[in-house]
């Protein structure tokens, strides 16, 4: 079966600078969707960035990129020039395509941006 | 576009009564429909989930059911609540038959007493 793991219960930086946060994951399969999804205090779970397993190149979306090491099974995520707005919990999520869609969560990390 | 709710937001129901909450989608056809459960903040743990009209599969042995009697309204059901079925509930979609993104809806706070 497929687990997700974050390390990281809780971390803070400050605004304006970079955060880094680690999800690894097991998973036997050679093709796989990979997640980070944002939960702010209002608790909607919005997509941050999506990584498709095949694609060796890392996906960025504006301040967000993510460092995927397939081999590693690893799959962080980057924040550079932290916002206020970026305090959340933070999400990992693993998705094999023949499963009907279904996503294996992590645990989550708090992230805290500091003024 | 696109737009996912539910309702209600917020709920408080004692122990051993009935539950009915509902998750409707907007602006697409035929999608695939999810319930999620989130305890304390934490991981989301996934209880139902469906492709089609009556199709409904569980995740997870428990209190509670589901049933999606039109194509884009998903119900999560419970005949007799239980102090453990508290929680924070989530609804999603995604496009089906491609490997696509879940987007959620606002979820619903649900608090058994």
């Amino acid at each position: 079966a497929q687990t997700v793991t974050q390390s990281q219960p809780e971390m803070s930086v400050q605004e304006a600078e970079t955060v880094t946060l680690s999800c690894t994951y097991d998973t036997s399969e050679s093709n796989y969707y990979l997640f980070w999804y944002k939960q702010p205090p209002s608790r909607q779970m919005i997509l941050v960035i999506r990584q498709e397993a095949y694609k060796q190149q890392n996906a960025t979306e504006n301040r967000f990129s993510v460092n995927f090491q397939k081999a590693a099974k690893s799959f962080s995520l980057k924040i550079s020039d932290s916002q206020l707005g970026d305090t959340a919990m933070y999400f990992c999520a693993f998705m094999r395509p023949s499963s009907g869609g279904k996503l294996i969560f992590g645990q989550g990390t708090e992230l805290s941006v500091k003024p | 576009s696109q737009t996912i709710h539910q309702w209600p937001a917020t709920l408080v129901q004692p122990v051993g009564s009935p539950l009915s909450l509902e998750c409707t989608v907007e602006g697409t056809s035929n999608p695939n429909l999810y319930w999620y459960r989130q305890a304390a903040g934490r991981g989301l743990q996934l209880l139902f989930y469906s492709v089609g009209i009556g199709q409904i599969s569980s995740e997870v042995p428990q209190n509670l059911s589901a049933s999606r009697p039109q194509d884009r309204q998903f119900i999560l059901s419970s005949k007799k609540l239980l102090l453990s079925d508290s929680g924070f509930y989530l609804c999603a979609w995604r496009r089906a038959g491609v490997a696509d993104t879940q987007y959620f809806g606002p979820g619903t706070r649900l608090t058994v007493l």
